[in-house]
């Protein structure tokens, strides 16, 4: 069973575009985030919602939006995709804030 | 300065060696520390976590953390060819109490067979 998992995995779409990736862990964790790792590679925090309740929100730009229905989920909506939102967006749960950190996947969105 | 600052590599170690990875960071109030190893093209998977100062040792890994230099290391025993990737150290933001994660660029390793 996998543990955090995020669809879709590839994402191609073109300026513009609306679009969601979404998240599900299994682990009964409390804590999910969201992160951005760029082509240089850096992998920067976006968002984390503790228990449904927003706890981090990083300056991204508001065509950005997390939601958490329950506290196993965590989606992420972007609205008029940009060629600069090009990355790859890992989702990670933790069972409590400071604890160890487990990452989804990835999706690679891409630009066109 | 960075938050959390590591040598980008790549370091290159002969098969069975010892890899020795560095990475130091800024805020005085961290308190958790992370290393996580991401093959290419995959997502990063948790190595170690180390909280107190001193030496965690968990098979060929051992990660080290001293406060006072602010600095966090890892070893990496006996290096296998299945080592070679990057390894990201993290720090807990000190003061947020929100969990969040500092990323460093993370060190490119490459051991030689």
């Amino acid at each position: 069973d996998t543990a955090v998992s995020q669809t879709p995995k590839y994402l191609v779409t073109q300026m513009g575009n609306d679009k969601s990736i979404k998240c599900e862990q299994n682990l009964g964790h409390d804590t999910m985030y969201w992160y951005k790792q760029d082509s240089k590679k850096f992998l920067k925090i976006m968002f984390s919602y503790n228990n449904k309740e927003l706890i981090i929100n990083e300056t991204v730009p508001n065509r950005f939006s997390p939601k958490s229905p329950d506290k196993a989920h965590l989606n992420l909506h972007i609205n008029s995709l940009e060629l600069g939102d090009s990355a790859v967006y890992f989702c990670a749960s933790s069972q409590a804030r400071g604890q160890p950190q487990h990452f989804g996947d990835g999706t690679r969105l891409s630009i066109l | 300065q960075k938050e959390v600052e590591q040598n980008s590599g790549p370091l290159s170690v002969p098969e069975g060696a010892i890899a020795s990875l560095n990475c130091t960071y800024s805020d005085r109030g961290s308190q958790s520390f992370f290393w996580y190893r991401q093959y290419s093209g995959k997502s990063p998977e948790l190595i170690m976590s180390i909280y107190s100062n001193g030496d965690k040792e968990d098979g060929r890994f051992t990660a080290q953390l001293n406060k006072a230099s602010q600095y966090v290391s890892l070893l990496i025993r006996d290096s296998q060819p299945s080592d070679s990737a990057t390894y990201l150290c993290a720090a807990e933001h000190g003061s947020s109490n929100t969990g969040k994660l500092i990323f460093g660029q993370g060190t490119t390793l490459q051991v030689k067979p």
